[in-house]
């Protein structure tokens, strides 16, 4: 099956900073969408975006689908920003998730 | 407002007592699964279902069924709940199907532990 790897696995910033998250997947998808998972476990959709480019706010995506990657981009980042986002992509009957980068972003 | 309806969020039972996690859509989306958490592991898919009265397992179906008899209900049930199904769990629904791009949402998550 296809194969989603992120980095990097954790990361810790200064409120304020900016930080690009990667996801890299092993083959060609039609699906691709990034998730928060905030402290207390809800999962919010962020971006829908197999292809291209997309912003919303202070985050921004963009998907380079024949290099087989995607990038998440926090701006400012904020406390509120914290948790856990996660890279999936069209799996056999569902998405496949990678293992998440752990964003903790301090006052 | 469009959403994915679990409930409840959180729960404490105790082994072999039988519990139902509902959830419902209101977004008329043909394709409802659901999801385990657990540290380590990951999301890993238990059941979904391609529209009414279609359901297949995902990766971890032991222990657990599904119904479809609406299309917007999708309940989880534990028959024989063992504390190994102790996790976070998650609904999700999408209009099209995942693997051809249909965008997937989740609803808020059940905390489920059974002592």
């Amino acid at each position: 099956g296809i194969q989603v790897e992120q980095s990097p696995p954790d990361l810790i910033l200064q409120e304020g900073a900016n930080s690009t998250l990667r996801c890299n997947f092993s083959d060609s998808v039609n699906n691709l969408q990034w998730f928060h998972q905030n402290p207390w476990g809800q999962l919010i959709n962020l971006f829908y975006i197999p292809s291209g480019t997309k912003q919303n706010g202070r985050l921004s995506a963009t998907t380079v689908a024949t290099e087989r990657y995607s990038l998440l981009y926090i701006s400012s980042s904020q406390t509120t920003d914290s948790g856990v986002y996660f890279c999936a992509v069209n799996g056999y009957s569902t998405l496949t998730f990678g293992k998440g980068t752990m964003l903790l972003v301090s006052p | 407002e469009a959403q994915v309806t679990q409930n409840p969020r959180y729960l404490i039972t105790v082994t072999g007592k039988k519990l139902t996690v509902t959830c419902s859509q209101n977004m008329n989306h043909e394709y409802m699964s659901w999801y385990r958490q657990d540290p380590g592991l990951g999301l890993r898919q238990i059941y979904y279902s391609m529209n009414v009265e279609v359901t297949d397992k995902g990766d971890v179906p032991e222990g657990y069924k599904v119904s479809r008899k609406e299309k917007r209900n999708f309940p989880l049930i534990l028959e024989s709940p063992s504390p190994n199904q102790t996790s976070l769990y998650f609904c999700a629904s999408s209009l099209g199907r995942p693997w051809w791009g249909g965008e997937l949402f989740f609803g808020e998550g059940s905390r489920l532990t059974v002592l």
